[in-house]
């Protein structure tokens, strides 16, 4: 079955970075689109990039767009989401999710959070 | 949010709710790539409705979708326990961005 699962997150000071990873497995993930989604404190959803199976297109929400950068690995069935630059604003649980138009499989979420 | 959801609805076992979600974009009228998901206190999202209606594999016959105009709306019917939780609709854009919804909080009383 489809799995996803996320790490590298934790709490780091304002204006530091993170890696995120996502291990995947139970799909071709190198015919997959591949998003991430993130969660604020208040449950509301945001999504943040997509990228597509051969990392040649790759889109951004304007709110991460200059300071998150996503890749993917597909010899080693994994996608990343390096920050940059972060923020308070930043802080929520990451998902990862396969395929972008219908994210239909989600991991299970990692924590970020940005705090002094 | 360029979607808009009711914060709250509460139902009783057994009974039919319906959640609404009205975009405020052009291509969410005209396109069919509407998904709502579901996500259970403390778990992920998981998806329960795709391209409007159509329900992925596994999922009840208890949950469907449709869509007029600027509204979309996920219909569950015979209310169980297990469907309390937070109901996410999100829509597909022809900027290849993806939007959510706030959210509606289900109770089932």
């Amino acid at each position: 079955q489809v799995q996803l699962v996320e790490s590298g997150g934790g709490s780091v000071r304002p204006g530091g970075s993170l890696k995120l990873s996502c291990a995947a497995s139970g799909f071709p993930f190198n015919t997959y689109f591949m998003t991430w989604i993130r969660q604020t404190p208040g449950k509301r959803l945001e999504w943040i990039a997509n990228i597509n199976p051969s990392a040649s297109s790759i889109f951004y929400s304007e709110s991460v767009k200059g300071r998150f950068t996503i890749s993917r690995d597909n010899t080693k069935n994994s996608l990343f989401l390096q920050m940059n630059s972060l923020t308070a604003e930043d802080t929520a649980i990451y998902y990862c999710a396969r395929d972008s138009t219908v994210p239909q499989d989600w991991g299970q979420g990692i924590l970020v959070s940005v705090s002094s | 949010s360029a979607l808009t959801q009711p914060a709250s609805l509460s139902g009783s076992p057994g009974e039919s709710i319906t959640i609404s979600c009205t975009g405020a974009t052009h291509d969410f009228s005209i396109h069919n790539y509407v998904s709502w998901y579901f996500q259970p206190p403390a778990r992920a999202p998981q998806l329960v409705i795709y391209d409007v209606s159509f329900r992925p594999s596994g999922v009840s016959s208890r949950f469907s979708g449709s869509k007029s105009g600027v509204t979309a709306s996920l219909t569950i019917s015979g209310l169980r326990t297990e469907d309390e939780g937070t109901y996410f609709c999100s829509s597909y854009t022809d900027s290849d961005t993806l939007l959510f919804g706030g959210g509606t909080t289900l109770t089932v009383l």
